[in-house]
């Protein structure tokens, strides 16, 4: 089945430092594939996206994602957190069928601490 | 302005009644969807319109029955509410399907008690 994996619930980066938001994906042909952050009581927020091209993808807020064939990775990165960079981070992809959608990942909770 | 509304914003009500959730955009947009949000946070799709049609209903309980009476606009009617229809419901829209990036609302908390 075509799918997005997120391998992490949580991750902890201390402020200033470099993060990384881990996603697989699973799916056939080419993959579409997205970023998404959701801040509290608030809907989903886009953040970048990968249809083709470039590997590195960059996005809002400072984020970048690189596409690895290889590793069927779209790891979501940033190179010095901010304590505001804490949010619930979706990794997703685009599901070809009758109709095309966008299916989510199971979401990581980033914690940026001071 | 906001891009795509929702309301309301929270919706507390009994087992067994009826309620609705109606949701509208501004962007132009022709594409409208509705997603679920669970106490874990998984997001799951539900229903999609394309121009007032429908274009994507998920494996989603008959009692959910929703409405596009224009394509800015998509409401979502849920009969005979469950205590497992707690969740957080969300709207978005996109200018087409495929891989155009989708637009949220902010969401509309259910809580059945």
């Amino acid at each position: 089945a075509q799918s997005v994996a997120q391998p992490e619930d949580q991750v902890n980066v201390a402020e200033g430092n470099p993060l990384t938001v881990k996603c697989t994906y699973s799916v056939s042909g080419n993959p579409y594939l997205f970023w998404y952050v959701q801040y509290p009581n608030r809907g989903l927020q886009f953040l970048l996206k990968y249809i083709t091209g470039d590997n590195l993808v960059k996005g809002s807020y400072g984020f970048e994602a690189e596409f690895n064939k290889s590793q069927t990775s779209f790891h979501l990165k940033k190179p010095s957190a901010l304590v505001s960079d804490s949010a619930l981070y979706f990794c997703a992809h685009l599901k070809y069928s009758s109709a095309s959608k966008i299916i989510f990942g199971s979401g990581t909770r980033l914690s940026i601490r001071p | 302005d906001t891009a795509v509304s929702q309301t309301p914003k929270y919706l507390v009500t009994q087992m067994g009644n009826d309620k609705s959730i109606k949701c509208e955009q501004n962007l132009g947009h022709d594409t409208m969807y509705w997603y679920k949000q669970d106490s874990k946070k998984f997001l799951k799709i539900m229903f999609s319109y394309n121009n007032k049609e429908l274009i994507i209903n998920e494996t989603v309980p008959n009692r959910f029955s929703p409405k596009s009476p224009d394509k800015a606009h998509l409401n979502l009617h849920i009969n005979s509410l469950e205590l497992g229809d707690s969740a957080v419901y969300f709207c978005a829209s996109s200018q087409e399907t495929g891989a155009n990036v989708l637009t949220f609302g902010a969401g509309s908390r259910l809580t059945v008690l």
